[in-house]
């Protein structure tokens, strides 16, 4: 089956610096690649997703990358704001398979 | 956007009771929807995919009489947690598979808290 690796767990940066979070993924059959934002004591959110059949993708400050060759799938953050602060999951695969999670803190 | 309803939003209840979660997809129509549960500072744990009108298939582990799901309908799944014990106390979290024109996106509800005494 699939396996979701996810780096890092944790992550500080400064309010207006940019965020990375990536992930590496085993099943190279896997076509759908999404990120979720979790709050605290509420379900994921959608935040973008991306299909194999692009490299890039972006929505205003949020983007993400894919690699197929080397199997990992990045999310970048712009100009962060603390409203950004959450857990960042990222997902693979039709049945999803989810990362373990990224504690991303950003500070005023 | 899409959207996806969860209802109660969180349950206490005594042990040995049955508790049922409804899960709901207010404007599309799932063919499949997903449980999962949620423990504090852990990732999703898949417990059960759901079709509509056919039987629901338990992930390695789950137990299938203490955790039943029923997806009666495009817009509905229920899961229900029978004779609850303390440590069957988590975060559930449905999901629901919206198919469209480019391919499939999951969508999750906001989550049932679960306390049992």
């Amino acid at each position: 089956g699939e396996n979701v690796e996810q780096h890092p767990s944790t992550l500080s940066v400064q309010e207006g610096d940019s965020a990375v979070i990536k992930c590496t993924y085993s099943d190279s059959a896997s076509n759908y690649f999404p990120w979720y934002k979790q709050e605290l004591g509420k379900g994921p959110q959608l935040i973008i997703d991306i299909r194999s059949n692009v490299g890039e993708k972006k929505d205003q400050r949020i983007a993400v990358t894919l690699n197929k060759t080397a199997k990992h799938f990045s999310l970048h953050i712009t100009e962060t704001q603390p409203e950004d602060s959450a857990v960042y999951f990222c997902a693979a695969g039709r049945q999803l398979t989810f990362g373990s999670g990224t504690q991303l803190t950003v500070l005023p | 956007g899409a959207v996806v309803s969860q209802h109660p939003s969180w349950v206490i209840c005594k042990s040995g009771t049955s508790v049922k979660i409804e899960c709901r997809s207010l404007d599309f129509q799932a063919t499949t929807m997903f449980w999962y549960r949620q423990f504090p500072k852990q990732s999703l744990m898949l417990m059960a995919t759901s079709n509509e009108g056919s039987k629901a298939t338990y992930e390695q582990g789950v137990e299938k009489d203490k955790f039943l799901i029923n997806h009666a309908s495009l817009t509905l799944s229920t899961l229900t947690v029978t004779s609850a014990h303390p440590e069957d106390s988590s975060f559930y979290i449905c999901s629901a598979r919206r198919a469209w024109g480019a391919g499939e996106t999951q969508y999750f509800g906001p989550g049932t808290r679960l306390l049992v005494l």
